[in-house]
């Protein structure tokens, strides 16, 4: 099945640095979710956004639905060693319960 | 709120059994729930879209015969993985959608399943 590109494919940081990934598709959705899944572990969801534009915060994360509607990025101020885990996003249709998830994004913290 | 269970958390089978995952939405009525598969260091494919009362609809190269799903009430769905082989071990993971009209899946701990 399709799935989005997201990029970094990893990332290696210390604690304290900021972060930043995004996620890319070639067709638009209508709602991006960003999941963040920790090891034998289901997604949990950080942030959902719904309209082409929008900026959401939740605590030191802050995501953005493009503009296109093709791309979205999460930004990650001042990392923490719980931080650490893979990042997915995901991109969903109107009238389409169904997830597309990206390829995800592997944040390590360097101690 | 929107909590979702699996059970079990883990199992061990012999190649040609069957074994059967539960997903129950314990704080609210799911009508849909989905089933997912992740290999390791991959993401998550979905498998089936699990509807109560009907038939599920699983994507293109899910055999419907191998991976039986139920959802034969609002809060629980079951996947049964029939004749389990090792190519079948994987990361089995639930959601349910949950009908407050944002359509925001929540997600359960996942089921490690190994095949012997």
């Amino acid at each position: 099945g399709q799935q989005l590109n997201q990029s970094p494919q990893s990332m290696f940081i210390q604690e304290g640095e900021d972060v930043s990934m995004n996620c890319t598709s070639s067709s638009i959705f209508n709602t991006w979710l960003w999941y963040k899944q920790d090891p034998g572990e289901g997604p949990v969801l950080l942030i959902a956004l719904y309209k082409a534009g929008e900026l959401t915060s939740n605590g030191r994360l802050t995501a953005q639905f493009g503009i296109t509607r093709k791309d979205s990025f999460l930004n990650i101020s001042a990392s923490i060693p719980s931080d650490v885990g893979i990042y997915f996003c995901a991109g969903q249709l109107i009238g389409n319960e169904k997830l597309t998830f990206g390829t995800g994004t592997r944040l390590t913290i360097i101690p | 709120g929107a909590v979702v269970s699996q059970h079990p958390s883990w199992v061990i089978c012999k190649s040609g059994t069957s074994v059967k995952i539960e997903c129950r939405s314990l704080d609210f009525q799911a009508t849909t729930m989905f089933w997912y598969r992740q290999f390791p260091k991959q993401s998550l494919m979905l498998m089936a879209t699990s509807n109560e009362g009907s038939k599920a609809t699983y994507e293109q190269g899910v055999e419907k015969d191998k991976f039986l799903i139920n959802h034969a009430s609002l809060t629980l769905s079951t996947l049964t993985v029939t004749s389990a082989h090792p190519e079948d071990s994987s990361f089995y993971i639930c959601s349910a959608s949950s009908g407050d009209g944002t359509d925001t899946q929540y997600f359960g701990p996942g089921t490690r399943l190994t095949v012997l």
